[in-house]
């Protein structure tokens, strides 16, 4: 089992939907959790970073924990054609070192 | 959060050579970590590199092939020795002040061994 599971996608939605991206994760200690998003040839883009359970918002993001179902996710709100890119979800304890996922692939539809 | 410059961006190499990619931080952070990206997928964690002691590798890496310098806290390099074409990848360095307050990324250096 991976320690962080991440549909691949691809996912398709329209311009102006809420998209949902998810993650879930093995080890009960992770207590760190990010969300990066990456255009093709570039580098993860730092989007949000939550420590333990709850929500943190960050303009039309949300980032969001649960850690009793261990589970992470992304809200991205009237979404943009810019927002098209491979999101990467990662998860961490204590020790810095960090898990990601595989990446969720997002087409936004003008 | 830190601004990290990486270079070179992308080089094509012949086998049984070696390249340093070099990373720069703007400003001191504790950690930083070298990954390894196949095109379409996830990263892999090669290292974790902290100022003034030795890298310590994950497992499938070793030293004499991916030897790391981390001289301050603003700079690391990874070298690639003794290449072969199944190093041909995208390789990335993340840093950051801690876990708290995320981690970014360098923009990557796309190596091909020929």
């Amino acid at each position: 089992q991976k320690e962080v599971e991440q549909d691949p996608g691809p996912l398709s939605v329209p311009e102006g939907a809420i998209v949902s991206l998810n993650c879930t994760y093995s080890n009960s200690a992770f207590q760190y959790f990010m969300w990066y998003r990456q255009y093709s040839r570039k580098g993860p883009e730092l989007l949000m970073y939550t420590y333990s359970s709850g929500n943190k918002e960050d303009g039309r993001f949300t980032a969001q924990v649960d850690k009793s179902s261990k589970y992470i996710s992304l809200f991205i709100r009237d979404s943009q054609p810019s927002d098209s890119a491979t999101y990467l979800c990662a998860s961490g304890n204590n020790f810095n070192k960090f898990y990601f996922g595989s990446g969720t692939k997002l087409n936004v539809k003008p | 959060s830190a601004v990290i410059s990486q270079k070179p961006s992308r080089d094509i190499c012949q086998r049984g050579t070696s390249l340093t990619i070099q990373c720069q931080v703007d400003s001191q952070v504790t950690m930083m970590f070298w990954y390894r990206q196949q095109p379409g997928q996830s990263l892999t964690l090669i290292a974790t590199a902290n100022q003034g002691s030795e890298a310590t590798y994950e497992s499938g890496f070793v030293i004499d092939k991916f030897p790391i310098s981390r001289p301050n806290l603003t700079f690391s390099t990874l070298t690639v020795s003794n290449m072969s074409p199944e190093d041909s990848s995208i390789y990335l360095c993340s840093g950051g002040p801690g876990a708290s307050y995320g981690y970014t990324f360098g923009s990557g250096t796309r190596l091909t061994v020929v």
